[in-house]
């Protein structure tokens, strides 16, 4: 099956900087890559996605960048504020099939 | 937004029992997930089901388990017997089959198998 592989784990930054999370996946024919935002206890929330014909997508102060070459994705998150304070777990698909997950990474917005 | 719901929220069972967790998924979705999430760590991906059919499901999608949307109702999993690494939080999803890959996750259903 796919992998995806996401760092960091742990993501620490002070507020308004930017934050940055990256993944790789293993299946050259993914083709839909979706980010995920979960608070302690509830369901995951799409926050923004991409698909692979496209190389960035920005919404707000969210911004994704594809590399089909080096099969990277990442997301970056800009002018972060305490509310961003979650796990973030970035997914690779072929569409219908199911997502593979990354491992997820905990971002903490120090006030 | 469209929501999935989920049946239990929380479910505590002794090992050996069965299990059936119920899935509600959006009104006009076709394609129906599982997925497994054990405390602090991602979701794997069980299984995916259309038109009445298993289409994927992975080495986690053990003998015990099963799935089924009987005439539009609960998309359920059903796990027969449990065990104790069963315990996690089970989240169904939905999407809808459009040009959106969009999968909605439900709240989950945490699973504590004794």
């Amino acid at each position: 099956g796919e992998q995806v592989e996401q760092l960091p784990s742990i993501l620490r930054v002070q507020e308004r900087s930017s934050a940055s999370i990256n993944c790789t996946y293993e299946n050259s024919a993914s083709n839909y890559f979706p980010w995920y935002k979960q608070e302690p206890g509830e369901n995951p929330k799409l926050i923004i996605d991409i698909r692979s014909n496209m190389e960035r997508k920005q919404i707000q102060g969210l911004i994704v960048l594809l590399d089909k070459k080096a099969k990277r994705f990442s997301l970056h998150i800009t002018d972060t504020q305490p509310a961003d304070s979650a796990m973030y777990f970035c997914a690779a698909s072929t569409g219908y099939q199911n997502f593979y997950f990354g491992k997820g990474t905990s971002l903490t917005v120090i006030p | 937004g469209p929501k999935v719901l989920q049946i239990p929220s929380h479910q505590i069972i002794d090992m050996g029992q069965m299990v059936t967790l119920n899935c509600d998924p959006v009104s006009n979705h076709l394609y129906f997930y599982w997925y497994k999430q054990i405390l602090g760590q991602q979701m794997e991906f069980l299984v995916n089901f259309y038109n009445g059919k298993v289409m994927e499901k992975s080495k986690l999608f053990k003998d015990q388990f099963s799935v089924e949307r009987p005439d539009g109702s609960y998309f359920t999993l059903k796990i027969q017997p449990t065990a104790l690494e069963d315990s996690a939080v089970y989240f169904c999803a939905s999407s809808s089959g459009d040009i959106s890959y969009e999968q909605y996750f439900g709240p989950g259903t945490r699973l504590t198998v004794l």
